[in-house]
């Protein structure tokens, strides 16, 4: 069974400093990886999709890298912004070409202006 | 990105009652969509999968009755909580995926239920 953890639960940096979320799974025989973001009583917005020939994904400031041998994710943002405040998630399909998600439960992230 | 609508994004119902939230793709069609149930601080929990023309797959312990859901069509699925209870009061969520095969999921923006 696919576990997905995110470490750490909660994050609070000041404006301007560069910051690294983490995910880790225990399945590395993975389809692909999402990162999306969360805003309170929101839904999810996907931020990035790594599939699993891929290294790494960039968007913007964002940056996602996938380790798949060592079952581990990293989503970088560089010169965060009190905007980016949300919870960030990391899911993973629990099957090659099944889009049923395994969510780890998130780090929430407070950007201090 | 692709676009997922919810409606209604918030209702308040009496204990008893039927409520139904829909899930569109905006500019995409979507054969699958997925039903997740959130509560306060916790991650998403599956509920059930769409498919658009067949029965639901209800994910263990999810009453099937009680979570009616209808994908009709390529762009729409419904999902009615019937006899709503105070315990069904949760955050909703519905994803899609697009037909392109790229694996990703796209999200709506969640709909709120509080049964009084």
């Amino acid at each position: 069974k696919q576990e997905v953890t995110q470490i750490p639960a909660a994050l609070s940096v000041p404006e301007g400093e560069n910051l690294v979320l983490n995910c880790s799974f225990t399945d590395s025989a993975i389809y692909n990886l999402q990162w999306f973001r969360q805003d309170p009583g929101k839904g999810l917005t996907s931020l990035l999709l790594i599939q699993s020939s891929q290294r790494e994904q960039t968007s913007g400031r964002l940056n996602a890298s996938l380790d798949k041998s060592s079952g581990r994710s990293t989503l970088y943002i560089a010169a965060s912004q009190p905007g980016d405040s949300a919870t960030y998630l990391c899911a993973v399909p629990l099957g090659a070409g099944s889009y049923q998600l395994t969510f780890g439960k998130g780090t929430k992230l407070s950007v201090i202006p | 990105g692709a676009v997922v609508s919810q409606h209604p994004s918030w209702v308040i119902c009496k204990s008893g009652t039927s409520v139904k939230i829909e899930c569109r793709s905006l500019d995409f069609q979507a054969t699958t969509m997925f039903w997740y149930r959130q509560f306060p601080k916790q991650s998403l929990m599956l509920m059930a999968t769409s498919n658009e023309g067949s029965k639901a797959t209800y994910e263990q312990g999810v009453e099937k009755d009680k979570f009616l859901i209808n994908h009709a069509s390529l762009t729409l699925s419904t999902l009615t909580v019937t006899s709503a209870h105070p315990e069904d009061s949760s955050f909703y969520i519905c994803s899609a995926a697009g037909t392109w095969g790229t694996g990703e999921l796209f999200f709506g923006e969640g709909s709120r239920l509080t049964v009084l």
